[in-house]
């Protein structure tokens, strides 16, 4: 099971925004966080926990290992609004986190 | 440009089958290279694993669906489908396929668009 926090918040344009993912159990590194917007499907940011999928801004980072993990996002920006979901690809089921719904102020 | 869409009914009626297809451009679903998911989506809530294909037709599936579940791919059509019998309105959500390259870590990292399913009479 894959805990997110906080479920939503709400930062300025230019603030650094961080999203914690807790798992159950150890995931090892076998974590990806997804964004996704109203209406579209979820786009792939961070796989394995660290790496940067290709295209991603560089603002978005993810660092962890074992049962805690964290996006975080060095300078959000107006485009960023969205809800973000991890996801652990340790073990089938795949399961993801609830999300957390960025918003800016 | 690799491009995933989806296709089916958008109205099942309870206790039937409820079937969508998955038609891939730009990579071929028989080249070995990728699983090939399913994934749904409630109205307002989160995301849902349902099962993944290979290649060779091996499949994994989420125990909590695995009993009504088929996933398959036509090879000759370069598509995925999804079968869902005995569905209820707790399956009404929209679908999703999404490619996960065949590595070490697994991800999805091309979606369809997505398509609404509701279940209702």
């Amino acid at each position: 099971q894959m805990t997110q926090s906080p479920s939503s918040l709400s930062a300025s344009v230019g603030d650094r925004v961080t999203v914690s993912c807790r798992a159950s159990e150890s995931v090892r590194m076998y974590l990806n966080w997804y964004q996704q917007k109203p209406g579209k499907a979820p786009n792939l940011l961070i796989h394995a926990a660290t790496s940067l999928h290709s295209g991603v801004p560089s603002r978005f980072s993810g660092s962890g290992s074992g049962t805690d993990f964290t996006l975080t996002i060095s300078s959000l920006q107006p485009e960023d609004s969205a809800t973000y979901y991890c996801q652990q690809t340790y073990g089938t089921p795949w399961t993801f986190g609830q999300g957390t719904k960025v918003e800016i102020k | 440009q690799v491009q995933l869409q989806e296709s089916g009914p958008g109205l099942v009626k309870p206790s039937q089958t409820l079937s969508l297809t998955c038609s891939v451009s730009g990579d071929s679903v028989s080249n070995g290279t990728n699983y090939w998911s399913w994934i749904r989506q409630p109205a307002g809530e989160g995301l849902e694993w349902i099962g993944r294909v290979y290649t060779n037709g091996a499949t994994n599936f989420n125990p909590s669906l695995e009993s009504r579940i088929t996933i398959s791919l036509d090879t000759s059509k370069n598509q995925v489908s999804l079968k869902l019998t005995s569905v209820t309105a707790v399956d009404t959500a929209v679908y999703y396929c999404a490619r996960e390259p065949y590595s070490g870590n697994y991800f999805q990292d091309k979606w369809g668009r997505g398509t609404l399913v509701t279940v209702s009479s």
